[in-house]
């Protein structure tokens, strides 16, 4: 079965750029979507097909995929964006990453 | 506005039975693929089950096939998952989410989520 790879944990100074990793053998042949999920709150969609935004997701947040390795970016980070984050793409049924706890510090 | 509000979650013991109710409103129900996510605690997100519009077409996740069932009611704007021979494995919170395919069904996703409802399979 397909896997997807991300890191336990990324950490990012307010202000500064949070890179969030998504790996996958010949991920970059396959669309990859990022969900933002905080406690108590429904996870939130903020990148689908690589590098699409849905209305209403800052423009702040961007991806990329290429290669065996897609990339969620947050630039000028805030705190308000402290959560875990988790990939996915489809290898016909629905393939999630471990997901990311992104630390705003 | 796109809403989705899981309810019918509990505890239960191994072997028992669920079903779960997702309520939806905001956009044309019958239009969409719907799903079911599960996350376990201190895991990751985990597929469940996917529905086509009419009911025509459901999958599911290896783990809860045979056991679990997804349905949909058009007419009450719900879906469903009837949850049988449970197992302490399957304790997670389930999310109903609205599904989209991308043009050629090159790739599947999840628009909108609900809050979750949370179910735990314990003696």
């Amino acid at each position: 079965s397909y896997e997807l790879t991300q890191p336990p944990s990324v950490s990012v100074s307010p202000g500064q750029t949070a890179t969030i990793t998504c790996s996958g053998d010949k991920l970059g042949d396959k669309y990859v979507c990022w969900y933002q999920l905080k406690p108590g709150q429904s996870p939130v969609l903020v990148i689908y097909q690589d590098s699409k935004r849905p209305s209403g997701i800052p423009e702040r947040f961007s991806g990329s995929n290429s290669g065996n390795t897609a990339t969620l970016t947050i630039s000028g980070t805030q705190a308000i964006d402290e959560a875990d984050y988790y990939c996915q793409a489809w290898d016909s049924s629905v393939v999630f990453g471990g997901g990311t706890k992104l630390t705003v510090l | 506005e796109v809403q989705l509000v899981e309810s019918g979650g509990g505890l239960v013991q191994p072997g028992g039975s669920l079903r779960l109710s997702c309520a939806a409103s905001g956009f044309t129900f019958s239009s969409y693929w719907m799903s079911w996510v599960r996350r376990a605690p201190g895991k990751g997100l985990e597929w469940v089950a996917n529905i086509k519009q009419d009911g025509s077409e459901k999958y599911y996740v290896d783990s809860v096939k045979g056991r679990f069932t997804i349905s949909r009611d058009n007419a009450k704007n719900s879906l469903y998952l009837q949850m049988n021979s449970l197992r302490a494995e399957d304790t997670a919170v389930y999310y109903c989410a609205r599904g989209r395919y991308c043009s050629g069904g090159s790739c599947y996703y999840f628009d909108y989520w609900g809050q979750g409802t949370l179910v735990t399979v314990s003696s």
